[in-house]
């Protein structure tokens, strides 16, 4: 089982606003490490989308969001648009394992 | 921002060791400001980190791997690899490569690659 627990699919019609959730625990999320979210198609690199919680790299879309509250985080994507159809996955630190704790991804389908 | 590609066979026997290599471009994997990390998925599931070396030679392994387990870097080819001895079928899972600038910072991933352990 994931450390890090995702939904395992959400879906949304173009233009609307889905949400994907991230819970963890007082190891990981909850100890005050910093999420992060990646966009992820099959046979591809995985590609950043929001780091360090909340920040967007160059090149990304506004459209995407995170936010971090307790033990869970958050990725919000606004103006679905049919190229948002992939797998999303986040990514901490667990104090735990002393490495890198993963969701099990999430599968966004655009209605 | 350094690219990554993994490479090494796509098949291994069970009880066999499992070489995988990660060529960096881009970058050297000389600068000391980058860990070199292994993460695997086993088929339909989320992902798993297996360890990492960094450029001071220093490393840290799941320890639920840590016996099976070498990540090495080759400074004169600019890559670094993973041993993973004594497979079995549940090693089974596609392997990516990927780096990162801080011990908590986001990952720079490879595209990945498939192994299977069969007979």
């Amino acid at each position: 089982q994931p450390v890090l627990t995702q939904p395992p699919s959400v879906s949304g019609a173009p233009g609307q606003r889905v949400t994907i959730s991230c819970t963890g625990s007082s190891f990981n999320i909850g100890a005050g490490y910093d999420v992060h979210w990646y966009q992820h198609l099959p046979g591809r690199a995985p590609k950043l989308l929001i780091s360090d919680n909340s920040n967007r790299p160059s090149g990304v879309p506004d459209r995407f969001s995170g936010s971090k509250s307790g033990t869970s985080a958050s990725l919000a994507i606004t103006g679905l648009r049919a190229e948002d159809e992939a797998n999303y996955f986040c990514h901490s630190y667990d104090s735990s394992l002393s490495g890198s704790v993963f969701g099990g991804g999430t599968k966004l389908t655009v209605l | 921002q350094v690219q990554l590609q993994e490479s090494g066979p796509g098949l291994v026997k069970p009880l066999q060791t499992l070489s995988l290599t990660c060529t960096v471009s881009g970058g050297s994997i000389s600068s000391g400001i980058y860990y070199w990390i292994w993460v695997r998925q086993h088929p339909g599931e989320g992902l798993e980190w297996i360890g990492y070396i960094h450029h001071s030679g220093s490393t840290s392994y799941n320890p639920s791997l840590k016996s099976r387990i070498t990540i090495s870097v080759d400074t004169s080819r600019n890559q670094f690899s993973l041993r993973l001895s004594s497979v079995t079928a549940a090693d089974t899972a596609v392997y990516y490569c990927a780096s990162t600038s801080g011990y908590y910072s986001p990952y720079s991933w490879g595209q990945g690659t498939l192994v299977t352990v069969s007979s």
